[in-house]
């Protein structure tokens, strides 16, 4: 099956730095690529969709200059959480979709902690 | 809009029990139904999918059939084992847009 690599899985950070995770797809193009944040023992909340070559789009109440997107590629996004602060802390899940399929394959998720 | 139901969890079971997750939906049109597993501290992990009413998507024992007259999607295993012990999300997807989650419901299985 489709493989998505998502990295680091685990980033401890002091509060007022950035942070950066990656989201490969492994052997698959994504076209497509969800960032979902989830709290403890809750379900997933979709933070943005982005395609490859284009701006992301932000769901409601989700702060672009916070967490910046980028996919310049068929095969890796990014999400980047500026100035973080310990309400940031959260587990990070991404997830791609390929061009010709509406079935999402999830990353490992990242689990971020802001001292 | 489109949602998802699922029961509440926790579901606790004993090895080798009967599973039955309900799960239903609310959609317009005809959307493609999954369900989805997340082991402790991992992401999520396709677990089966149907596209059209009756079908039936099945993997590794679990079985769940797409009934558009129930509007419903549940969950089932014969017989539970620890390592089944997770988080199973149902979602609903339509063509490519986003897909819909449900709550999650944990299934814990003691020996």
């Amino acid at each position: 099956g489709a493989v998505v690599s998502q990295h680091p899985s685990r980033v401890i950070c002091k509060s007022g730095t950035s942070v950066k995770i990656e989201c490969r797809s492994l052997d698959f193009q994504a076209t497509t690529m969800f960032w979902y944040r989830q709290f403890p023992k809750k379900s997933l909340m979709l933070m943005a969709t982005s395609n490859e070559g284009s701006k992301a789009t932000y769901e409601q109440g989700v702060e672009k200059d916070k967490f910046l997107i980028n996919h310049a590629s068929l095969t890796l996004s990014t999400l980047t959480v500026t100035s973080a602060h310990p309400e940031d802390s959260s587990f990070y899940i991404c997830s791609a979709r390929g061009r010709d399929e509406n079935i999402q394959y999830f990353g490992a998720g990242t689990r971020l902690s802001v001292l | 809009g489109n949602s998802v139901t699922q029961m509440e969890g926790p579901v606790t079971l004993s090895e080798e029990a009967f599973l039955t997750i309900n799960c239903t939906y609310t959609a317009t049109g005809y959307p493609s139904l999954f369900w989805y597993v997340q082991y402790p501290g991992e992401g999520l992990q396709l677990l089966l999918k149907a596209t059209k009413a009756d079908d039936k998507g099945s993997n590794k024992g679990f079985e769940a059939t797409y009934r558009k007259e129930t509007t419903s999607f549940h969950l089932e295993k014969g017989s539970v084992q620890v390592s089944d012990s997770a988080v199973y999300f149902c979602a609903l997807g339509k063509g490519f847009q986003k897909l819909v989650f449900g709550t999650g419901t944990r299934l814990l299985v003691s020996p």
